[in-house]
């Protein structure tokens, strides 16, 4: 069974920068995954931020961008702001499955 | 706009069968290359994909829930549904559909709590 694997939490100060990542047990992750991010706050849908690794969506603000790094997908906020503070979901693509990894619990403190 | 909205009974008996319907609005599930799939999420929970459609009527499930799951296409109605088969508590959980391409999963619904009990 594959997995995808990322930061249980991060912390991170309003106005600094944090990288969460996205990682696959098959391997380096790579942009055939097309790396999805999520962002979702409580009692909310999830809302996509991140397609096709580093795309962003219309309604995306532009501290956030994605990329890889390390064999990994990421996540970069920069100019963290306090209504950032939320849970953060990658989503792979394994060839006619589709896996989401267990979320990052991101504090803004 | 898109826009997709989940429906069924929000409770549901042990060892039955859970079925939903995700209603689409504002534009057509046969008519475009697009597949249509479910999530869940169970109560303090991270995210799993449950199975897609494609527009044509192909399936793709998760290997775990492949022998429960059933997903279709009602295109007169402009609707798709889960079924989900031999429930237990562990399918309590908030249940979302949403529209995706192969490499986006833009537009959900609101998702539906679903109970098992």
């Amino acid at each position: 069974q594959t997995v995808v694997t990322q930061e249980p939490s991060l912390t991170v100060s309003p106005g600094g920068t944090v990288t969460l990542t996205c990682a696959s047990s098959t391997g380096a992750v790579t942009s055939g995954y097309y790396p999805n991010w999520f962002q979702q706050k409580p009692g909310q849908a999830p809302r996509p931020l991140i397609y096709r690794t580093t795309v962003k969506h219309s309604w995306t603000p532009a501290r956030f961008s994605g990329s890889l790094l390390g064999g990994k997908a990421a996540l970069t906020l920069s100019g963290v702001q306090p209504q950032d503070e939320a849970d953060y979901y990658c989503l792979l693509y394994f060839g006619g499955a589709w896996v989401f990894g267990g979320g990052t619990k991101l504090t803004v403190l | 706009q898109l826009q997709l909205q989940e429906s069924g009974p929000g409770l549901v008996e042990p060892s039955e069968t859970l079925s939903l319907t995700c209603t689409v609005s504002g534009g057509s599930i046969s008519g475009d290359d697009f597949y249509w799939g479910w999530i869940r999420q169970p109560p303090g929970k991270g995210l799993e994909w449950i199975g897609t459609i494609y527009s044509s009527g192909n399936t793709f499930y998760k290997p775990s829930l492949k022998s429960r799951v059933s997903i279709s296409l009602d295109p007169s109605k402009n609707q798709f549904s889960l079924k989900l088969s031999s429930v237990t508590a562990a399918d309590t959980a908030v249940y979302y559909c949403a529209r995706h391409s192969l490499s986006d999963m833009d537009v959900w619904g609101r998702g539906t709590t679903v109970t098992v009990s």
